[in-house]
């Protein structure tokens, strides 16, 4: 099983819908949880950051947070054409000693 | 803002070259990494530091070596290139505490190896 797991996708939405995108992780004791976007040919960027279970909202997007399901999502509202990118879910184990990714997933916002 | 800077954004190496990537942070971060990425395989961890002359393996370490002589550098070499070498490689950096400190990424290093 692989620590930090997403859906490679595709995934297309249309535009103004709402996107959804999940992740899973195998460390139970994981503290901290990360979004980043990345554009093709480019370097990832941080969107969101959550540390405690709920949501955390900002802007259109909000993640979402369950460590009793080991589970993170990213909800994208009123989603735009320039979503369309790789996004990727990082997480910091509870060795705190590395940031692991997921290999991302393809988001496409269709017209 | 956080800058990290790569100074090689485009190189093509010949098989056996040695190769430095050069990854310069502005922020005093304490934390530096080396990570390459591949379609398909995502971001793989090649080596970090959390100090000068410290350095720890990460999950592909194979093949590389890591220099941290100053704070804000960190060079990632390519001892003898090869084709498998071929990737785009991401340096990044955070500072202390890295429960909640963001990872900050460099523009990326287009490397093929011929």
């Amino acid at each position: 099983q692989k620590e930090v797991e997403q859906n490679s996708g595709p995934l297309s939405v249309p535009e103004g819908a709402i996107a959804s995108l999940n992740c899973t992780y195998s460390d139970r004791g994981s503290q901290s949880f990360f979004w980043y976007r990345q554009y093709s040919g480019k370097s990832p960027e941080l969107i969101m950051s959550i540390y405690s279970n709920g949501d955390k909202e900002d802007g259109r997007f909000t993640a979402q947070l369950n460590k009793a399901s080991q589970y993170v999502s990213l909800l994208i509202r009123d989603s735009q054409p320039s979503d369309s990118a790789t996004y990727l879910c990082a997480v910091i184990g509870s060795s705190a000693s590395k940031i692991i990714f997921g290999s991302g997933t393809r988001l496409s916002i269709r017209p | 803002d956080v800058k990290v800077t790569q100074s090689s954004r485009y190189l093509v190496k010949r098989t056996g070259e040695k190769v430095f990537l050069e990854c310069v942070q502005d922020m005093d971060h304490e934390n530096m990494f080396w990570y390459r990425q591949d379609p398909g395989l995502g971001l793989r961890l090649i080596y970090f530091s959390y100090d000068v002359k410290m350095k720890e393996k990460g999950d592909i370490p194979e093949g590389y070596s890591v220099s941290r002589e100053k704070k804000e550098r960190f060079s990632l070499i390519l001892e003898s290139a090869s084709t498998n070498q071929t990737s785009m490689y991401l340096c990044a950096s955070s500072s202390q505490g890295i429960w909640e400190n963001t990872i900050y990424f460099g523009e990326g290093s287009w490397l093929t190896v011929v």
